[in-house]
């Protein structure tokens, strides 16, 4: 079936440095991608839409210019958290729809844990 | 961004008992349900599907009934298994961008 790759599994930053997380598509094209973060015991909050070669459409209250999303290629969305700050400390999961798929093909990655210091 | 940003409710059931999870959806216009499974510190895993079409569908161990009068979804987990302890989410898909939004998720606790 459809793998979605994210990377990395964790990651520690600084207050103030920007990470970045990826998310690929292993065996499929995703012309749609998705993030998500997710607190402690808490539901995941869809933050953008990734579309290929275009811009990202973000939800109400994201901040676009704190989270950076680059959909250059059919397999890769990358998300930037730029100038973290521990109330970014989050679940970061991304969502790709393989077209393919008889459900729809939404296929999730694994998630990303940041933590902000 | 969408979600409901409540802590989780918890549901405890004794092994080998059927479970019955909630979920009630936001938006009419939703055509497609999805139920996810996800265990700590994992994405999301897919369960169980269904379209706004129909009311009822089966899987293994699982069936997931949809009642669109009232904007609920439920799964029902036959026999219950430690295995089965993890947090459970619906999501609907919703309007023509295909994004799905989370409903609240429900800690299932499988007591042996």
């Amino acid at each position: 079936g459809a793998v979605v790759s994210q990377h990395p599994s964790w990651v520690i930053c600084k207050s103030g440095t920007s990470v970045k997380i990826e998310c690929r598509s292993l065996d499929f094209q995703a012309t749609t991608m998705f993030w998500y973060r997710q607190f402690p015991k808490q539901s995941l909050m869809l933050m953008a839409t990734s579309n290929e070669g275009s811009k990202a459409t973000y939800e109400q209250g994201v901040e676009k210019d704190k989270f950076l999303i680059n959909h250059a290629s059919l397999t890769l969305s990358t998300l930037t958290v730029t100038s973290a700050h521990p109330e970014d400390s989050s679940f970061y999961i991304c969502s790709a729809r393989d077209y393919r798929a008889r459900h729809y093909g939404y296929t999730f990655g694994s998630g990303t844990r940041l933590t902000v210091v | 961004g969408e979600s409901v940003g409540l802590h989780l409710p918890t549901l405890s059931v004794q092994e080998g008992d059927n479970s019955i999870i909630n979920c009630a959806y936001s938006n009419s216009a939703s055509d497609y349900f999805i139920w996810y499974k996800q265990e700590s510190g994992k994405g999301p895993q897919f369960i169980i599907d269904i379209r706004s079409n129909m009311d009822k569908r089966q899987g293994q161990r699982v069936t997931v009934l949809l009642n669109k009068t009232v904007k609920h979804l439920s799964l029902q987990i036959a026999a219950t298994q430690p295995g089965d302890s993890a947090v459970y989410f619906c999501a609907e898909k919703t309007g023509n961008t295909g994004k799905l939004i989370f409903g609240q998720g429900t800690t299932l606790q499988v007591k042996p």
